[in-house]
């Protein structure tokens, strides 16, 4: 079983539609949350980062870590077509950005 | 633009053959990291330097090795290369060692390596 699931997708869905992305972790020690967002033939770009429980918002997206559930969730509100991406989960304990482990990644499109 | 540069954007190679990629990190940052990304097994870490020195190891094979420059460049070089090895190999930047508070990660374009 890996430490991080996530489910490839793909997602398609309307534009202004409300997107949400999960990711669920094994790993207790887990401690920081991250959401990096990769547009095709692009590296991966740091979306979103939280630590610990709780919620964070900025613009049109909000990250959610539920540490006892050991779910963590982005929602993308009014998506847009250049929302169209894949979007990866990491996450890391107390070594930081050293042991980062990435979940797989869900394709997203927002179909216009 | 990442700021983090790497060559080449392509390669393609046979089986058994040596290939090195190259790293330039962003202006500033002293840690450099190396991952794979494959479709069936995402993004995997593989090693990170900080400063000219390993720093930590993740699930890199014994036929890979990396090493950074006084210049914080880095190369990655692959070895005995099997059709497996065919992936993404990503480089990405950060200017602390081990923080991710202080240090999110830059990543370049990558580099994908086709074997034949």
């Amino acid at each position: 079983q890996k430490e991080v699931e996530q489910d490839p997708g793909p997602l398609s869905v309307p534009e202004g539609a409300i997107v949400s992305l999960n990711c669920t972790y094994s790993n207790s020690a887990f401690q920081y949350f991250m959401w990096y967002r990769q547009y095709s033939r692009k590296g991966p770009e740091l979306l979103m980062y939280t630590y610990s429980s709780g919620n964070k918002e900025d613009g049109r997206f909000t990250a959610q870590v539920d540490k006892s559930s050991k779910y963590i969730s982005l929602f993308i509100r009014d998506s847009q077509p250049s929302d169209s991406a894949t979007y990866l989960c990491a996450m890391s304990g107390n070594q930081g950005a050293q042991k980062l482990v990435f979940g797989q990644g869900t394709r997203l499109t927002i179909n216009p | 633009d990442s700021g983090v540069t790497q060559t080449p954007k392509h390669l393609i190679t046979a089986t058994g053959q040596r290939v090195t990629l190259r790293c330039s990190p962003r202006s500033g940052d002293l840690s450099v990291y190396w991952y794979q990304q494959s479709l069936d097994q995402g993004l995997q870490f593989l090693i990170q330097y900080y400063n000219g020195e390993e720093r930590a190891k993740g699930n890199i094979l014994e036929r890979f090795s990396a090493q950074q420059f006084p210049d914080l460049h880095s190369e990655l070089n692959l070895s005995s290369l099997e059709l497996g090895d065919s992936a993404l190999y990503f480089c990405a930047s950060s200017v602390s060692s081990g923080s991710i508070i202080s240090g999110e990660l830059f990543f370049g374009e990558g580099s994908r390596l086709t074997v034949l």
